[in-house]
């Protein structure tokens, strides 16, 4: 199966910082989402990505299906960005996400 | 709007126990998602459903079964519950196609 791999495993930033989280995939794929998980363990819906670029506030993405990467810019970092940020991917006709283990943010005040 | 609501919480279960999880959503979407949660290992899917009458294993099937009766639920049993299969347990659906997925919020699950 496709394999996805997220950089770097663990982050700790001050508050303001921006920060790249990266996602790389094994294999071409034509669904791709970042979510965030809350420190309450909920799964929160970022972006669909499988192409371009996205922004919503402070967050964007990127993908570049291309060369089977994608990238989540967070800028001007917040505590409550805190969390694990993970990438999931899919292909064919149906959409089945694989994820990866994900980046854990730690933001500090 | 509900979206998508799992039950229990969470649970505590004796090992040997049978145990269902409840899934349902009111989007109407067609695919639906088991997956568990494990530190250090990210989600891995369990079992998966296209569309209502149909189900297929993921990459840890073994001891939990899905059935998919309507399009609404889509409940995870584990027959004889043991100890490893304590994790946190997620569902989630999606459209169909190519469609972002949404998730529940989880049930944490303890087989002691």
């Amino acid at each position: 199966g496709i394999q996805v791999e997220q950089s770097p495993p663990d982050l700790i930033l001050q508050e303001g910082a921006n920060s790249t989280l990266r996602c790389n995939f094994s294999d071409s794929v034509n669904n791709l989402q970042w979510f965030h998980q809350n420190p309450w363990g909920q799964l929160i819906n970022l972006f669909y990505i499988p192409s371009g670029t996205k922004q919503n506030g402070r967050l964007s993405a990127t993908t570049v299906a291309t060369e089977r990467y994608s990238l989540l810019y967070i800028s001007s970092s917040q505590t409550t960005d805190s969390g694990v940020y993970f990438c999931a991917v899919g292909r064919g006709g149906s959409y089945i996400p694989t994820f990866g283990r994900g980046t854990s943010l730690i933001v500090h005040p | 709007i509900a979206g998508i609501t799992q039950a229990p919480t969470s649970q505590i279960l004796a090992a040997g126990r049978r145990m269902t999880l409840r899934c349902t959503q009111d989007m109407r979407h067609n695919a639906m998602y088991w997956y568990r949660q494990d530190l250090g290992l990210g989600l891995r899917l369990i079992h998966y459903s296209n569309t209502a009458g149909t189900t297929g294993k993921g990459e840890v099937p073994d001891g939990y079964s899905v059935s998919r009766a309507n399009t609404d639920d889509f409940p995870l049993t584990l027959a004889s519950a043991v100890p490893s299969q304590t994790s946190v347990y997620f569902c989630a659906s999606s459209l169909t196609g190519n469609t972002e997925a949404f998730f529940g919020q989880g049930t944490r699950l303890t087989v002691v």
